[in-house]
């Protein structure tokens, strides 16, 4: 059974504050992993996909590390804003099978 | 009318009754998705169409039966649910399987 495992499960901070979360997925058959955002009543919305070792993608202040060795990845939100305030999901890709298994995800709420 | 549709965006039904839930990208995308959500689960592929092809059905019961008539419609008919099939069904697309996934709004499920 393919595990993903997303910690921690919620996030309280103010805003100014930066954070990260971490994403932990099988080492072996990595495809990709891909990260979402998925605010209240609307829908989730992707982030990054990352595909190779080493990875680091940015958007704006959230930014994201993929080690695929070692079958982690961090997501860093730098100087929180409210508008922050969601549901962060990972989801691994084993294979070429269009298959993504999803993390519990962490909700982080940023005080103003 | 961009991204992703879904209708109806709330549905309660018997568990003697027939619906179906329905899903139309106007995004260009040559794979669509269905994921379903309980309480306190993470996200779950049901079903994935490729180029109006199933690739993956991940086992989920006969009582799910989706359609595909061409790569910009998909279809979840349901019939003899059962409670636990109480969920948030969200449909979504990807230009190609590797792709992020644009999602919708989803449908909100009651089966009593």
């Amino acid at each position: 059974i393919l595990n993903v495992e997303q910690s921690p499960q919620s996030l309280h901070v103010q805003e100014g504050d930066s954070t990260n979360f971490t994403c932990s997925f099988p080492s072996s058959n990595f495809y990709a992993l891909h990260w979402y955002r998925w605010e209240t009543a609307k829908s989730p919305e992707a982030l990054f996909v990352m595909t190779l070792n080493g990875d680091e993608k940015k958007k704006g202040r959230i930014s994201a590390t993929l080690n695929t060795k070692e079958g982690y990845s961090y997501l860093y939100i730098k100087g929180s804003q409210p508008e922050d305030s969601a549901t962060y999901l990972c989801a691994f890709e084993s294979g070429n099978t269009g298959k993504l298994i999803f993390g519990q995800g962490t909700t982080l709420q940023v005080k103003p | 009318e961009t991204g992703v549709t879904q209708t109806p965006r709330h549905l309660v039904m018997g568990m003697t009754n027939k619906k179906s839930l329905k899903c139309e990208q106007h995004l260009g995308h040559n794979a669509m998705y269905w994921y379903k959500q309980s309480a306190k689960k993470p996200l779950e592929l049901m079903f994935v169409y490729s180029l109006e092809e199933r690739v993956e059905n991940n086992s989920v019961p006969s009582r799910f039966s989706p359609e595909c008539p061409n790569s910009s419609h998909l279809f979840l008919h349901l019939h003899t649910l059962q409670p636990e099939d109480s969920a948030l069904y969200l449909c979504a697309s990807s230009q190609g399987i590797r792709e992020g996934c644009t999602f919708g709004s989803g449908t909100r499920l009651t089966v009593v």
